[in-house]
């Protein structure tokens, strides 16, 4: 069964500090690496994708990736009320069609 | 421009009715999908068109028909549904179907069945 794992939360963190968001994944095999927000009743949005090793940032989120270990995390600096979220990982399942494995997703609480 | 449209927003249907759900992309995305997700719960995948094609069914209930009459359009045509089936269906695309590639998803049509 391949699976990702994230942690539920509520993750709550004061305006202005850095939020943390963790993934890992069971599928060696998996090449590709998406974080999505989505916020209560509306869809998911895609923020961030990586594929390979490392960090890529993008405005003030930055995923990490690290296959070896089979994690993934998300950073979002400075947060904001508005980053207020679920975030969902999700992971290709290795095969050539590409499919989305999703994680049950991290509610991301931001205090003014 | 990474807009996918769905309609309706909303749905109330009875257990003997028939309808349908539309979803649209103008990207010219040749990969569409039907998600399923209930509430706490993360997406479900239910169909894949890849080139108007059916590419994969996770096993979906026949009460459940897809349909893609072309490259932008994706329909799922619902029928005899049960109250479990109430649910957010979400439609997303993609340039094409495989690794290394986004999926966009888009607002959604919430389900319920009486």
């Amino acid at each position: 069964q391949k699976e990702v794992e994230q942690n539920s939360g509520p993750l709550s963190v004061p305006e202005g500090a850095i939020a943390s968001l963790n993934c890992t994944y069971s599928d060696r095999v998996s090449q590709s690496f998406f974080w999505y927000r989505q916020y209560s009743g509306k869809s998911p949005e895609l923020i961030m994708s990586i594929y390979s090793n490392g960090d890529k940032e993008d405005g003030r989120f930055t995923a990490q990736l690290n296959k070896a270990s089979q994690y993934v995390s998300l950073l979002i600096r400075d947060s904001q009320p508005s980053d207020s979220a679920t975030y969902l990982c999700a992971v290709t399942d290795g095969g050539s069609q590409g499919n989305l494995i999703f994680g049950k997703g991290t509610k991301l609480s931001v205090k003014p | 421009d990474t807009e996918v449209t769905q309609t309706p927003k909303h749905l109330v249907m009875g257990m003997t009715n028939k309808k349908s759900l539309k979803c649209e992309q103008h990207m010219g995305h040749r990969a569409m999908y039907w998600y399923k997700q209930k509430a706490k719960k993360p997406p479900e995948l239910m169909f894949v068109y890849s080139y108007e094609k059916l590419s994969i069914n996770e096993s979906v209930p026949s009460r459940f028909s897809p349909e893609c009459p072309n490259s932008s359009l994706l329909n799922l045509h619902l029928h005899a549904l049960q109250p479990e089936d109430s649910a957010l269906y979400l439609c997303a695309s993609s340039p094409r179907q495989g690794d290394l590639i986004e999926q966009y998803f888009g607002p959604g049509t919430r389900l319920t069945v009486t």
